[in-house]
């Protein structure tokens, strides 16, 4: 079954930092582009970054880039986002997602909540 | 960065009715890859339409796209209860990726 779970999220204080991790079964995460997107409690989808397939050509959203650091780990399947320097704005249910011709495969969201 | 706007922000429909869903690019969209999402409350969002109009695998052929360069429409021929829902367009042309700001389709 084709599938991506996400998990990592928590409270975090105001310049903390935090790991978020999303496995995928069911197919191969270095065959497909993969994307990180993220929606604040009330709000739209923002798109955050993407990790090509083969080359690993990363790109990041001006929101973030700095702050955020994508990997993938082809031996666990899996995808990361590190986030730094974690600010109020970044609370939100952050989503991984394949790409093929279009954002095919969601994750069900890890929520990241920031506030001291 | 492409900028997409979607109007309206809020359609008030009957089930049964037509719903038509605007997503206008600040640039052109080149190759098209432009694609269109439901989101429910609660619910990680689906994709419907890929590439301005191919339907996505198990989308009702109720749900079509059409457009090109930057005029995007959203068409729902004929509302069912289960697609009172919020709708975004998004543009993978080109980085950064971008989202709209969403449709939200509620009902009469």
């Amino acid at each position: 079954q084709v599938q991506l779970v996400e998990s990592g999220g928590d409270l975090v204080k105001p310049g903390g930092s935090l790991r978020l991790s999303c496995a995928a079964s069911g197919f191969t995460v270095s065959d497909y582009y993969m994307s990180w997107i993220r929606q604040a409690p009330g709000k739209g989808l923002e798109w955050v970054s993407y990790i090509t397939g083969s080359d690993s050509k990363i790109y990041y959203a001006d929101s973030v880039k700095g702050r955020f650091t994508v990997s993938r780990d082809n031996s666990k399947n899996s995808l990361y986002l590190q986030i730094n320097s974690l600010r109020a704005e970044d609370t939100a249910v952050y989503y991984c997602a394949r790409s093929t011709l279009g954002l095919d495969i969601w994750g069900q969201g890890t929520m990241v909540t920031v506030s001291s | 960065e492409i900028v997409l706007t979607q109007s309206p922000g809020t359609l008030s429909l009957s089930p049964g009715e037509r719903a038509t869903l605007s997503c206008r690019a600040s640039q052109s969209v080149p190759r098209s890859y432009l694609a269109w999402y439901q989101q429910k409350p609660g619910q990680a969002p689906r994709l419907l339409i890929y590439g301005a109009s191919s339907r996505a695998t198990g989308i009702p052929d109720r749900f079509s796209g059409s457009g090109s360069g930057t005029d995007f429409t959203l068409t729902l021929s004929r509302l069912e209860p289960e697609d009172f829902a919020v709708y975004y367009c998004q543009q993978y042309d080109r980085a950064p990726w971008t989202f709209g700001q969403g449709t939200k389709v509620e009902i009469k």
